[in-house]
C-alpha cells in the first residue's frame, strides 16, 4: 500500500498570513503515460464531510478560491493557502489514487490564531 | 446535480453485521465509481473499498475479510456490509464519487 504522510499535524496562523503544509508519499504518484500526479487535496470542517479542492496535484476544483494552490509532484506535495481567512480553519488531507487501495495521509489541522 | 446518500442504523450490536445503502443521483453507476470512506471520531479518514464502474470491487486489506460491496444498478444504489463488528468500527461511513461526497451516517457499534 502506498502510504501518505503529511506534516505538520497541526499549525496555527493568523488570517492573512501565508501557510504551507506537505504531503509525501511512500512511491511516485506520477503516471508515466500522461504526465499527471494523482493526488488530491481535501478541506473538511468540523462537522462536515471533506470537500475536495484540489485534484491531479495542482487543479482547483470549480469555485475553490485561488488562495489555495497545489503544487509539487512524484513523491513530494504542498498545499499552500496564500493568505488565510478565518473560514479555512479545517482539517486538510491528501489522498492519492494512483493505485488502490486509494490511501489518505492523517491529516494537517489549521487553526488561526 | 451529483448526489449520494448514506444510509442504515446507528446502533449495531458487536459482532454483528452492518449493512448500508448508498443511493446516488445525478449519475449512472455504470459510468462512474463509488467507494467507500470512514472516520472514526476525531480520527482521519480511512479508505474501505470500491464498486467500479465495471461491477470490479476493490477493497482495503484490513478490511477484506469482513467487507463485501455490492450495488443495484436499477435503483443507483451501492451496498456496503460489514461483518463481525467492534467497537472501533464505530464511525461514519461516508459514500462518495470521485470530489462528491455524501453527508455521512453516524454508525455506532454498542451492546
Amino acid at each position: 500500500d502506498i502510504v501518505m504522510t503529511q506534516t505538520p499535524s497541526s499549525q496555527a496562523v493568523s488570517a492573512g498570513e501565508k501557510v504551507t503544509m506537505s504531503c509525501k508519499s511512500s512511491q511516485s504518484l506520477l503516471y508515466s503515460e500522461n504526465k499527471k500526479n494523482y493526488l488530491a487535496w481535501y478541506q473538511q470542517k468540523p462537522g462536515q464531510s471533506p470537500k475536495l479542492l484540489i485534484s491531479w496535484a495542482s487543479t482547483r476544483e470549480s469555485g475553490v478560491p485561488d488562495r489555495f494552490i497545489g503544487s509539487g509532484s512524484g513523491t513530494d506535495f504542498t498545499l499552500t493557502i496564500s493568505s488565510v481567512q478565518a473560514e479555512d480553519l479545517a482539517v486538510y488531507y491528501c489522498e492519492q489514487y494512483y493505485d488502490t487501495p486509494f490511501t489518505f495521509g492523517s491529516g494537517t489541522k489549521l487553526e488561526i490564531k | 446535480q451529483v448526489q449520494l446518500k448514506e444510509s442504515g442504523p446507528g446502533l449495531v450490536q458487536p459482532s454483528q453485521t452492518l449493512s448500508l445503502t448508498c443511493t446516488v443521483s445525478g449519475f449512472s453507476l455504470m459510468d462512474y465509481s463509488v467507494h467507500w470512506v470512514r472516520q472514526p471520531p476525531g480520527k482521519g479518514l480511512e479508505w474501505m473499498g470500491r464498486m467500479k464502474y465495471d461491477g470490479d470491487t476493490y477493497y482495503n486489506s484490513a478490511l477484506k475479510s469482513r467487507l463485501s460491496i455490492s450495488r443495484d444498478t436499477s435503483k443507483s444504489q451501492v451496498f456496503l456490509k460489514m461483518n463481525s463488528l467492534q467497537t472501533e468500527d464505530t464511525a461514519i461511513y461516508y459514500c462518495t464519487r470521485g470530489g462528491v461526497w455524501g453527508q455521512g451516517v453516524m454508525v455506532t457499534v454498542s451492546s
